[in-house]
């Protein structure tokens, strides 16, 4: 069964330093999104991708984040200099049509631990 | 703007007991509602979904009635297993194109035998 996968799974990183977190999408999905859920709160959204651009984002996802789909198979989150609030477990997902009522197929996550 | 409230966790229950999740929602127009489970390990997935008022989501014995008036989207299983142990998330979407779901905080359950 296709699914979604991410890397790393986990990964810890210094203050300030720059961190890229992948994700491969089901091969036929065009929607990607990055959600984040930081320990013992909501999951929220960060940003929604279609057509190699970005289609919506939210507040947290500032200067400091990007996204970019190099090579037509990897979907990447790149956090800049990352800050101690950035800890915590990033989501990719995907999804064939734009959420209305599809589903969204979500990876395993990448843990981000900043220090 | 559109939100999603989930009784607070943890739950924890016998094998066999009945399982309510609450959840509500605040949204403009008609959103379409999810529950998603997260099993330890593992990524989220879909456990079942409603588009529509009145409509009942099923999967794998859990159901969910979207219910305008009272603005609701309660998870329930008649008999849970040891298996259902899982953090549960109520979800809120959009019907506009391309915008994204809205989550709750997500419950745990942990089920006992």
């Amino acid at each position: 069964e296709p699914e979604v996968t991410q890397t790393p799974s986990h990964q810890v990183t210094q203050m300030g330093q720059e961190v890229i977190l992948r994700c491969v999408p089901i091969s036929n999905h065009l929607y990607f999104y990055w959600y984040r859920q930081i320990l013992g709160q909501k999951v929220e959204f960060l940003v929604s991708f279609y057509n190699n651009e970005i289609s919506e984002k939210s507040e947290i996802f500032d200067d400091q984040f990007s996204v970019e789909r190099p090579d037509g198979s990897n979907f990447t989150l790149k956090i800049r200099s990352t800050k101690l609030e950035d800890s915590a477990m990033y989501f990719c997902a995907s999804s064939v049509q734009a959420l209305n009522t599809g589903e969204l197929f979500f990876g395993e996550g990448s843990r981000l631990t900043v220090l | 703007g559109n939100s999603v409230t989930q009784m607070e966790g943890p739950v924890t229950l016998s094998e066999e007991a009945f399982l309510t999740i609450n959840c509500t929602y605040t949204a403009t127009g008609y959103p379409s509602l999810f529950w998603y489970v997260q099993y330890p390990g593992e990524g989220l997935q879909l456990l079942l979904k409603a588009t529509k008022a009145d409509d009942k989501g099923s999967n794998k014995g859990f159901e969910a009635t979207y219910r305008k008036e009272t603005t609701s989207f309660h998870l329930e299983k008649g008999s849970v297993q040891v298996s259902d142990s899982a953090v549960y998330f109520c979800a809120l979407g959009s019907n506009q194109a391309g915008t994204a779901l809205i989550f709750g905080k997500g419950t745990t359950l942990s089920v006992s035998s």
